[in-house]
């Protein structure tokens, strides 16, 4: 079972909206951590942010914000004012306390901003 | 500038060929891990080390060896490339007990395998 879910594979919007992409992840850990990662054309891993399952604060960096909710087992991630260089393709990851530090990753939704 | 390295960056390798990819790191972590990454797939884990002289088999092992000689290197070998082994590789860091905080990735190794 996928333990990590990435439902949108593709979303484009036009500079300046705002766009959120949705994470729905899996576990049965009391203790784990999520994460979002960017990967731009250019192939490399951004590390954007890290969360830890007892810490559901609602977190803001600039234009970005991410919101996790241990009810719904979410941990979607907003881009305010999206810009042209925020095209990526962006990965939500699990890890478990319990596995270890392996990471499972979600597929990937791909955002094409469009100036 | 301290991090994760991996060479080669790009590789072309005929079908049967073998191959390995070093990754090293200069953070003095602990765990290292190779993935793969495919085309609408995520990364997945491949093998991964908890110690130098140790490793384990991950997500998708089949067709790859690693070994861990030294703390700071974590190589990653192909027996008999296949055409299914082409995708991008990425190697990892981390230390343990620090709920991943520096889990570090290389910048990646593109094999192409035909």
């Amino acid at each position: 079972a996928q333990k990590v879910t990435q439902a949108q594979t593709e979303i484009s919007v036009v500079e300046k909206e705002d766009v959120t992409l949705d994470c729905v992840y899996e576990t049965r850990d009391t203790t784990y951590y999520l994460f979002w990662y960017k990967q731009p054309p250019s192939g490399e891993l951004v590390f954007l942010i890290r969360r830890n399952s007892f810490d559901e604060q609602n977190e803001i960096s600039g234009r970005y914000s991410w919101n996790f909710q241990k009810s719904t087992s979410s941990f979607n991630f907003t881009i305010t004012a999206s810009q042209v260089v925020d095209s990526a393709v962006y990965f939500c990851a699990l890890s478990e306390a319990r596995t270890g530090n392996q990471f499972y990753f979600g597929t990937g939704t791909s955002l094409t901003v469009i100036p | 500038n301290a991090g994760v390295t991996q060479t080669p960056k790009f590789r072309v390798l005929k079908t049967g060929q073998s191959m390995t990819l070093l990754c090293a790191q200069d953070m003095n972590h602990e765990y290292m891990y190779w993935y793969r990454q495919d085309p609408g797939m995520g990364l997945r884990l491949i093998h991964y080390s908890v110690g130098e002289g140790t490793t384990a088999k991950g997500e998708v092992p089949d067709g790859y060896n690693v070994s861990r000689l030294k703390k700071q290197n974590f190589l990653l070998g192909l027996e008999s490339a296949a055409p299914s082994q082409t995708s991008v590789y990425f190697c990892a860091s981390s230390s343990p007990g620090t709920g991943n905080y520096g889990y570090t990735f290389g910048s990646g190794t593109r094999l192409t395998v035909v």
